[in-house]
């Protein structure tokens, strides 16, 4: 069964960085595109980006343009997200999700476990 | 971009209950919908894909319909595992790839 886990989430100050990553285990990890999602507390599902299978193409949600990266290591089978300039507004559980991905589909399946971060001085 | 609204906010039902919950696109989405089942502290789970094709190991108590701007999710009678927040998300028109704010079905 497909699994992935996240890490690197905390407590950061406004301003600050913080880099995320996302472990993926059983199944084939460069075929599939990849996401993060994110859920502020107590508040609904946000995308926050996609990448491609090859690292092409990168999508970002508006509120995160030009502060967060996507990236992913395919050897490493590893997704990253890396957040600079960061607000109160990002405190959020960020989740990574394999997408199914054809020309019909764009649908999140399995999700990450969740990683905390918070903002705030 | 494509703003999805879910009725009602939250359902108060009984166990063996059927329920309905709507989801509402702002410009036609075609059958390029998705349902999600959240549990507290968990992540979300994918139920629904095509507006009507049941995921992997979904009961067939759980069933969508529509097509459009206007969506259904039924669950025949719901069991207690059911309680949770359901959530709706187009993929026809992105990015960016929408959610609605989610539907919560509690005990009666």
């Amino acid at each position: 069964e497909a699994q992935l886990v996240e890490s690197g989430g905390g407590l950061v100050q406004p301003g600050g960085s913080l880099r995320l990553s996302c472990v993926a285990s059983e199944f084939t990890f460069n075929a599939y595109p990849m996401n993060w999602v994110r859920q502020a507390p107590g508040k609904g599902l946000e995308w926050v980006s996609y990448i491609g299978s090859s690292s092409s193409p990168i999508y970002y949600a508006d509120s995160v343009k030009g502060r967060f990266t996507i990236s992913r290591d395919n050897d490493k089978n590893t997704l990253y997200l890396q957040m600079n300039s960061l607000r109160a507004e990002d405190t959020a559980v960020y989740y990574c999700a394999r997408m199914y991905s054809s020309s019909r589909l764009k649908i999140f399946d399995p999700w990450g476990q969740g990683a905390q971060v918070t903002v705030s001085s | 971009e494509i703003v999805m609204t879910q009725s009602p906010v939250t359902l108060s039902v009984s166990p063996g209950e059927r329920v309905t919950l709507s989801c509402r696109a702002s410009q036609s989405v075609s059958s390029n919908l998705a349902w999600y089942q959240q549990k507290p502290g968990q992540a979300p789970r994918l139920l629904i894909y095509g507006a009507s094709t049941r995921a992997t190991g979904i009961p067939a108590r759980f069933s969508g319909s529509g097509s459009g701007t206007e969506f259904t999710l039924t669950i025949s009678r719901l069991q207690s595992e059911d309680f949770a927040v359901y959530y709706c998300q187009q993929y026809s028109n992105w990015p960016p790839l929408t959610f609605g704010g989610g539907t919560k079905v509690e005990i009666k």
